[in-house]
């Protein structure tokens, strides 16, 4: 398995300001991803966050609102930009190994105001 | 593009009966997974199928995956309180280690 810890847990924050939250794992990993799940809704991938090089943003999501960094095998940042209200949600990354399991962070829960 | 459908979205169900969830996806898969989740918490491995056939088993648990069909169901025997919970299935996209996720599916077992 992985231990993985994100940071912050939650947070409250005004529109228009930006957060930046952390993804540890306790070992290497090749890949690691970022997922959004809105309140009562089921888990979207925002982005693959390569080590190394620019990640990889799905439909719908872009770089000025979420850049994201990997600077090592074993971290990567998600920040949200200028948020408004409906960026409230719980911000989860995930990592996979060569196993094919894939684990997920305990998420940070966000509220914008 | 993968979908992934799961039915039913809610589920109410009494202890001590079984039920199950059935999750659909739309374009061919060799693995499929499946997560619990409880309210304000994060997502729980529970399975990963890796294989058409595959049948994996923990305790009131099992799940099966049929690639020809593309389908995967859980199956919950002899319901207990416990279980409550919002339970996932999720297909990599494209052959790569992406997830598409289904809406979930909300079980409440009532005592």
């Amino acid at each position: 398995s992985a231990v993985i810890s994100q940071k912050p847990s939650r947070d409250i924050c005004q529109r228009g300001t930006s957060l930046t939250i952390q993804c540890q794992v306790d070992s290497q990993v090749t890949m690691m991803f970022w997922y959004r799940q809105q309140p009562g809704q089921s888990l979207t991938l925002i982005a693959t966050a390569n080590q190394g090089s620019e990640a990889t943003y799905e439909s719908g999501f872009v770089i000025d609102k979420f850049p994201i960094s990997r600077p090592n095998l074993t971290f990567s940042t998600l920040t949200v930009s200028n948020m408004s209200p409906e960026d409230s949600s719980i911000y989860l990354c995930s990592v996979s190994r060569d196993s094919y399991e894939q684990y997920f962070g305990p998420g940070t829960r966000l509220t914008v105001t | 593009e993968l979908k992934v459908e799961q039915n039913p979205l809610f589920l109410s169900m009494q202890e001590g009966k079984n039920y199950t969830i059935y999750c659909n996806y739309s374009t061919t898969s060799d693995r499929l997974y499946w997560y619990r989740q409880d309210p304000g918490k994060s997502l729980e491995s529970l399975f990963v199928l890796l294989s058409n056939g595959a049948v994996k088993q923990e305790g009131r648990l099992m799940a099966s995956l049929d690639t020809k069909a593309r389908l995967s169901t859980l199956h919950i025997t002899a319901a207990v309180h416990d279980l409550s919970a919002t339970y996932f299935c999720a297909g990599p996209q494209g052959g790569s280690e992406k997830l598409v996720f289904g809406k979930g599916t909300k079980l409440t077992v009532n005592p």
